[in-house]
């Protein structure tokens, strides 16, 4: 069956810091892999996909993501964390069938940023 | 271009009430999907619309939720009677036809006491 694991459920940085959020995730097939955040008050918004190709992957807001397969995973990082960037953040992965994608979640991970 | 709103943002009923959520998703995306959040758990599926019509409900807890969309617009998702298990936040989401990115909607914070 498809899942996908976030370890960490915490993370705390400093301002200014570098930031590695972890993804892991089961599944058969080449996966859809999508990451998303959600701020204080706000809906799930798009940081980025990898759907297929260079498995480096650009996103919004200075945030980037590497696809290996050989690990199944599928890590978000930014090199420097801004107190806007405090939120929760979510991976997933597609669960592709008949032609749509249903999305399965990992359990977030909250990351809070010192001044 | 208005992305996917949901009413109300937040309901508090009491068990054995019922409420209806709503969503419009963003216009001339034909799927539409509803997620729900309980108590810091994974956001899990619940089911998925194409236009009017039901794809997969197989993440439908129970029935005692029922979901419509009506003409292929807005969607709702009906909970009768509500227990305390079903309190959390509900997500919409859509796409366009053959495209994989999902947009959220804002979420229903629902408590049931």
């Amino acid at each position: 069956a498809q899942s996908v694991t976030q370890p960490d459920i915490h993370i705390t940085v400093s301002e200014g810091a570098s930031l590695e959020l972890r993804c892991n995730y089961s599944y058969g097939a080449t996966p859809y892999l999508f990451w998303y955040v959600q701020s204080p008050g706000q809906g799930l918004q798009l940081l980025l996909k990898y759907f297929s190709g260079d498995t480096l992957v650009q996103g919004i807001k200075g945030f980037e993501a590497e696809f290996k397969r050989s690990q199944s995973s599928f890590n978000l990082r930014k090199p420097s964390v801004h107190w806007s960037d405090a939120a929760e953040y979510f991976c997933a992965v597609g669960s592709r069938s008949g032609g749509y994608n249903k999305l399965i979640f990992g359990a977030g991970t909250r990351l809070a940023v010192h001044p | 271009e208005a992305g996917v709103t949901q009413f109300p943002s937040h309901s508090v009923i009491e068990k054995g009430q019922t409420v209806t959520l709503r969503c419009d998703p963003i216009s001339g995306h034909d799927n539409l999907y509803w997620y729900r959040r309980v108590m810091g758990k994974e956001i899990k599926f619940l089911l998925h619309f194409v236009k009017e019509s039901k794809q997969d409900e197989s993440g439908m807890p129970n029935n005692r939720f029922l979901a419509e969309r009506t003409g292929g617009t807005y969607s709702t998702l009906k909970v009768q009677p509500a227990e305390l298990e079903d309190s959390g936040v509900y997500f919409c989401a859509s796409s366009q036809p053959y495209h994989y990115e999902q947009y959220f909607g804002p979420g229903t914070r629902l408590t049931v006491t």
